[in-house]
């Protein structure tokens, strides 16, 4: 069972660059989130979608963009790279917000 | 106030012992509550989910949830070196969010 693949697992950016970090599950989860985590820290929630169309800012929008066009796939996208998005972003996605998250294996993006 | 606060830690624990984690939170509309392994470089995984006051004991580990005080933890019996690692406690912070929140995470260590 794939659960929830992202891709890529790494990345190097320049500043200024952008690019889109790609998640799809099949699970047939209504519910997805995007979540960064610095070093040595917790996650914080940058962006959810709770069904295709509807999507919503967590608690670190600023410089992401989300779109939700179908179940299965909820891309981010990082315009005009900066070192401060240097992190691992993980997707997760979950029937419900009361049930459990299942996570992918996240992407390491580095910014320089 | 963060939404969900834990102590980063470091835990140490001598192995066969009783491991105490601690979250507390601060919306007291919140309705479910997480408790999250992520071991080094990977992603989180769920051990324990609770929803009602009081305790709920899954094998080896026991979640408590105190919505008067607004603290949930986590107890691990029998503390092996294999539960060395980082727990994220998450809350839904609110019944009408359809959003989850992370706390910065405790590191555990089992020494042997």
């Amino acid at each position: 069972n794939a659960g929830v693949t992202q891709t890529p697992k790494f990345r190097i950016l320049k500043i200024g660059q952008s690019m889109t970090l790609q998640c799809t599950q099949d699970m047939n989860h209504n519910y997805m989130y995007w979540y960064r985590q610095d070093p040595g820290m917790g996650l914080k929630l940058i962006y959810y979608s709770v069904g295709a169309g509807i999507t919503d800012k967590g608690e670190v929008p600023n410089g992401y963009n989300v779109s939700r066009s179908t179940t299965e796939d909820f891309p981010l996208r990082l315009e005009l790279a900066a070192p401060s998005q240097t992190s691992v972003y993980f997707c997760a996605s979950s029937y419900s917000e009361d049930t459990e998250a299942f996570f992918g294996q996240g992407t390491r993006l580095t910014v320089v | 106030q963060k939404e969900v606060e834990q102590n980063s830690g470091p835990l140490s624990v001598p192995e066969g012992a009783i491991a105490s984690l601690n979250c507390t939170y601060s919306d007291r509309g919140s309705q479910s509550f997480f408790w999250y392994r992520q071991y080094s470089g990977k992603s989180p995984e769920l051990i324990m989910s609770i929803y009602s006051n009081g305790d709920k004991e899954d094998g080896r580990f026991t979640a408590q949830l105190n919505k008067a005080s607004q603290y949930v933890s986590l107890l691990i019996r029998d503390s092996q070196p294999s539960d060395s690692a980082t727990y994220l406690c998450a809350v839904n912070p609110d019944s009408s969010a359809s959003k989850i929140i992370f706390g910065s995470g405790t590191r555990l260590s089992i020494r042997p």
